[in-house]
């Protein structure tokens, strides 16, 4: 499985744009990149997952570069329920394997 | 929430006693997982499932056994229970077949204490 590579945290303010990056320099062809969220005293719940370019939902956006060896989450104008541990992770999305979780980054929104 | 529960939500135990921890799931999904989670980390994986009697190891799984006799039940046991033990537990499937087939998602997790 590809290592993943993350800040361990983040401050942000209300109402702004907020970016975490994630390194995955080994990631390979086969593997899509997701991130989850986690709220404390819950299990992570899943975000978004993308394999090249960019991928859009109502919750946030996932830039891709050409290289794939990184990634981006960007979570558009956060309020205070953003605040939690953001997970990136690297793998195939088919076949018999499991999800390796990091650490991941703890975003911290203050008003 | 996929349809999943964790038995029980709580529990303390003394040391060297067997615990099973029980995940049940009602929409007949293949793929299941048990993680633990300790202060400060992420999550870990334990054990998990491709279906039923089919199971394998992860990182973290001395000290664990699974099993897998119903598509919607997996059980977790400590057979002998130690302080290091003394964990978040979380079970998670994954759905598969669908545009985000790599999507998990999990239970609300066992707190479980181990003195």
């Amino acid at each position: 499985l590809a290592k993943t590579t993350q800040p361990i945290s983040m401050d942000s303010y209300e109402g702004q744009e907020v970016n975490i990056t994630c390194s995955h320099n080994n990631i390979a062809t086969n593997d899509y990149i997701t991130w989850y969220q986690q709220f404390p005293s819950q299990g992570p719940r899943f975000i978004i997952q993308g394999y090249k370019t960019k991928v859009t939902n109502e919750v946030a956006s996932l830039f891709i570069p050409a290289d794939r060896k990184s990634s981006t989450l960007s979570l558009p104008r956060v309020s205070l329920s953003d605040t939690a541990v953001y997970y990136c992770l690297v793998g195939e999305v088919t076949g018999r394997r499991a999800l390796t979780f990091g650490s991941g980054t703890r975003l911290q929104v203050q008003p | 929430d996929a349809g999943i529960t964790q038995s029980p939500r709580h529990k303390v135990t003394e040391t060297g006693t067997p615990v099973t921890l029980r995940c049940h799931q009602t929409e007949n999904h293949r793929y299941m997982y048990w993680y633990r989670q300790d202060p400060g980390h992420g999550l870990r994986l334990i054990h998990y499932s491709y279906g039923v009697k089919d199971t394998d190891k992860g990182e973290v799984s001395d000290g664990y056994s699974v099993s897998r006799s119903k598509t919607e039940d997996f059980l977790l046991t400590l057979e002998s229970a130690t302080s290091s033990q003394t964990s978040v537990y979380f079970c998670a499937i994954r759905r598969t077949g669908t545009v985000r087939s790599d999507e998990q998602f999990f239970g609300p997790g066992t707190r479980l204490t181990v003195l």
